[in-house]
């Protein structure tokens, strides 16, 4: 298995413009997160769906912020528009879910908005 | 709500000794205990992953052990080598939440 598979691994981008960050969770795992981790506040979960469906995302810090799941091999996050303060490196993660087994992280993005 | 704690927040150690990474946590109601070890610029290699029956694990020169009752997992590493610098990061997977709660890291530094 190749992991959790993350795109694309650096991302600069002028502030206004949206972002559009995509991962892809391992086969036959049934809960996805992302996280953003910062020097700042470490890491931070975002949102996570089970069996594709959301299911908290309190930890959205925005409206700018969005996140989807169409299907169970592929998620995005999205912000729109995006702002210095979101500079970060942006995790997604997997696992079998309900404690069946531990997370797999994916390799990150690294965001920069100038 | 479930709060991890990592002590101490940084550690430098000479090569070949061994070391203890503490981590406690709040709510004993957890899955499992992971940890996770972060080099700098890249993302988290999961290092051992301990469920909530069990008391510990091994993997090479890594134990990880875990006291559910006291709120407390210790990550030991043998023989420490330059290799084993990173930020060791331990999480608990709450049972019901379905997350992982983080703590915040000890930096190790192992001089050769």
């Amino acid at each position: 298995d190749a992991g959790v598979i993350q795109s694309p691994r650096h991302e600069v981008t002028e502030m206004g413009q949206e972002v559009t960050l995509r991962c892809k969770p391992i086969s036959g795992h049934n809960s996805l997160f992302w996280y953003r981790q910062t020097m700042m506040r470490g890491l931070e979960l975002l949102i996570y769906f089970n069996n594709n469906v959301p299911i908290d995302d309190s930890g959205m810090p925005e409206d700018r912020f969005s996140a989807k799941m169409p299907n169970a091999s592929f998620s995005t996050l999205k912000i729109q528009p995006s702002e210095p303060r979101d500079s970060a490196v942006y995790f997604c993660a997997s696992s079998p879910g309900q404690g069946l087994g531990g997370y797999t992280f994916g390799s990150g993005t690294r965001l920069t908005v100038v | 709500k479930q709060e991890v704690t990592q002590i101490p927040a940084a550690l430098s150690v000479p090569e070949g000794e061994n070391l203890v990474l503490n981590c406690s946590f709040t709510d004993s109601a957890i899955y499992n205990l992971q940890w996770f070890r972060q080099d700098p610029g890249k993302g988290l290699t999961s290092l051992l992953l301990i469920q909530s029956s069990q008391r510990e694990q091994t993997s090479g020169r890594l134990n990880a052990s875990l006291d559910k009752s006291s709120g407390r997992s210790t990550l030991y590493i043998a023989a420490s080598q330059p290799g084993d610098s990173a930020t060791y990061l331990c999480a608990a997977y709450q049972t019901g939440a379905n997350n992982l709660f983080f703590g915040t890291g000890t930096r190790l530094t192992v001089i050769p």
